[in-house]
């Protein structure tokens, strides 16, 4: 079983278009969260829920939005797709607030 | 804040060969400290971490690292380097303030094995 899968792995979408990926985790832990990695490479935090309750957001354009139905999942959605959006996003999840993290696949989103 | 620095974007080594990837960190309350692996077209792998104990902490894949609190470092090491060791590594440290809780990564290490 995975423990944190995110759908979809690979996304192409035309600028202007809003887009969502979806993270599910199975770990039974109370945080999740969403980091941006860039070209290249670099890891940056966008956003962390705990018990679904947003406790960072990381300067993110409001054209991003992330949604907590419940613990196992941390949705994020993004509208108005830019160029500079192309990237790949990591869903994570750990115990507690920064304990050991666990990450999906990733998605990677490429913006024409 | 937290903060880590990786020195040395890329590192090559020879197939058999130490491998050393260093990794020097800010923190203004004792640090948990990590590295993650990443093979391409894949999310980051848990290595090792260090929390409380021992400052000596063996990972996964014959990887282990030592925290040396008077030098901030935490750097990785392998006896031999294996050619699927290929890959790139970060170090990262937990952010621990209230309200700020999360893990702050490093630039990241390729790793090339050569043969």
């Amino acid at each position: 079983d995975t423990a944190v899968s995110q759908t979809p792995k690979y996304l192409v979408t035309q600028m202007g278009n809003d887009k969502s990926i979806k993270c599910e985790q199975n770990l039974g832990h109370d945080t999740m969260y969403w980091y941006k990695q860039d070209s290249k490479k670099f890891l940056k935090i966008m956003f962390s829920y705990n018990n679904k309750e947003l406790i960072i957001n990381e300067t993110v354009p409001n054209r991003f939005s992330p949604k907590s139905p419940d613990k196992a999942h941390l949705n994020l959605h993004i509208n108005s797709l830019e160029l500079g959006d192309s990237a790949v996003y990591f869903c994570a999840s750990s115990h507690a607030p920064s304990t050991e993290a666990f990450f999906g696949q990733g998605t990677r989103l490429t913006v024409v | 804040a937290q903060s880590v620095t990786q020195l040395g974007s890329h590192v090559s080594v020879s197939e058999g060969a130490l491998v050393l990837l260093r990794c020097n960190y800010s923190s203004s309350v004792p640090p948990y400290l990590f590295w993650y692996v990443q093979y391409p077209n894949q999310g980051l792998q848990l290595l090792l971490k260090y929390t409380t104990g021992a400052t000596l902490v063996k990972g996964i894949n014959g990887f282990e690292a030592e925290f040396k609190k008077s030098e901030t470092s935490f750097h990785l090491t392998k006896p031999s380097a294996h050619m699927s060791d290929a890959a790139e590594y970060f170090c990262a440290v937990s952010e621990t303030s209230f309200g700020n809780e999360k893990l702050t990564f490093g630039t990241g290490t390729r790793l090339t094995i050569i043969p």
